[in-house]
C-alpha cells in the first residue's frame, strides 16, 4: 500500500470553478508535506510547503490544508484558470538519518475553457 | 539566477549499455537529490547529496549510482541498461537540507 495516496486520479473543471485535491497519509512522523505542480514535459514546482505544526498554507489561488490527527492534505485552487492544467503531487519528507521523500502519484488535473 | 539545468534532455540508448547524466545546480546550492520519474511509479527517490556525500539513497539496484562534485554538480549513472530504465529523470537542488528546485529532467529510452 502506498504510503502517501492522492485523490481523484483525475479531474476535469471549468475555467473559473473551484477545485480541491486531496492527499491521504501514512508516513509518520515527517518534516513537512508540499504540494509540487509539474506541467508536463517539465520538473515540478513547489506551490506550498507545511510543517508538522502548521494547519494551512497559501500561495495565490492556491490553499494547502493539514490535519495531522486525521493525516490528511488537501490543495485548494481558487478561480481555477486554464495554465492551472498540470498534475499536483503531495510530497511528505521523513525527517533524521533516514531522511527522504515519499510522493503521491499525483492527480491530474485539466481546466477546460 | 539560472534554475537547475539538466544534460542532455533527451537520450535513447539500448539494452546493456550504460548512460551518464548531469546536473548543475542553482548557484549557492549544495544539496543536489535525483529522481526517477514513470507513468507506473510515478516519482521515486534515487539519492541525495551534499557537499560531496550522498546522504542518503533509495532502493533501487546497484547499477545506479551517483557523485557530486566539489562545484556541487551532480551527475547519475546507470549500468547495464534495462528497458524499465526508460524513465524522466529529475534532479533537484537546494541550499541546506532541502532539494526543492527541479530542473526540466533528462528523458531516457532504453531500447
Amino acid at each position: 500500500k502506498n504510503q502517501v495516496e492522492q485523490s481523484p486520479q483525475s479531474l476535469i473543471i471549468l475555467e473559473g470553478k473551484n477545485c480541491t485535491l486531496q492527499c491521504n497519509y501514512t508516513v509518520s512522523p515527517f518534516s513537512n508535506l508540499r504540494w509540487y505542480k509539474q506541467d508536463t514535459g517539465r520538473g515540478p514546482v513547489s506551490l506550498t510547503i507545511m510543517t508538522f505544526s502548521e494547519n494551512t498554507k497559501s500561495n495565490g489561488r492556491y490553499t494547502a490544508t493539514l490535519d495531522a490527527d486525521t493525516k490528511q492534505s488537501s490543495l485548494h485552487i481558487t478561480a481555477s484558470q486554464l495554465s492551472d492544467s498540470a498534475s499536483y503531487i503531495c510530497v511528505l519528507r521523513t525527517p533524521g538519518s533516514a531522511r527522504q521523500l515519499t510522493f503521491g502519484s499525483g492527480t491530474q488535473l485539466t481546466v477546460l475553457p | 539566477k539560472a534554475g537547475v539545468t539538466q544534460t542532455p534532455r533527451y537520450l535513447i540508448k539500448t539494452r546493456g549499455q550504460q548512460v551518464t547524466l548531469s546536473c548543475s545546480p542553482i548557484s549557492g546550492h549544495r544539496s543536489v537529490s535525483w529522481y526517477q520519474q514513470t507513468p507506473g511509479q510515478g516519482l521515486q527517490f534515487l539519492f541525495e547529496y551534499f557537499s560531496e556525500t550522498q546522504r542518503n539513497k533509495g532502493n533501487f539496484p546497484g547499477r545506479f549510482s551517483g557523485r557530486q562534485f566539489s562545484n556541487s554538480r551532480s551527475e547519475m549513472n546507470v549500468s547495464t541498461l534495462e528497458l524499465g530504465d526508460s524513465a524522466l529523470y529529475l534532479c533537484a537542488s537546494g541550499r541546506g537540507e532541502e532539494t526543492q528546485y527541479f530542473g526540466p529532467g533528462t528523458r531516457l529510452l532504453v531500447l
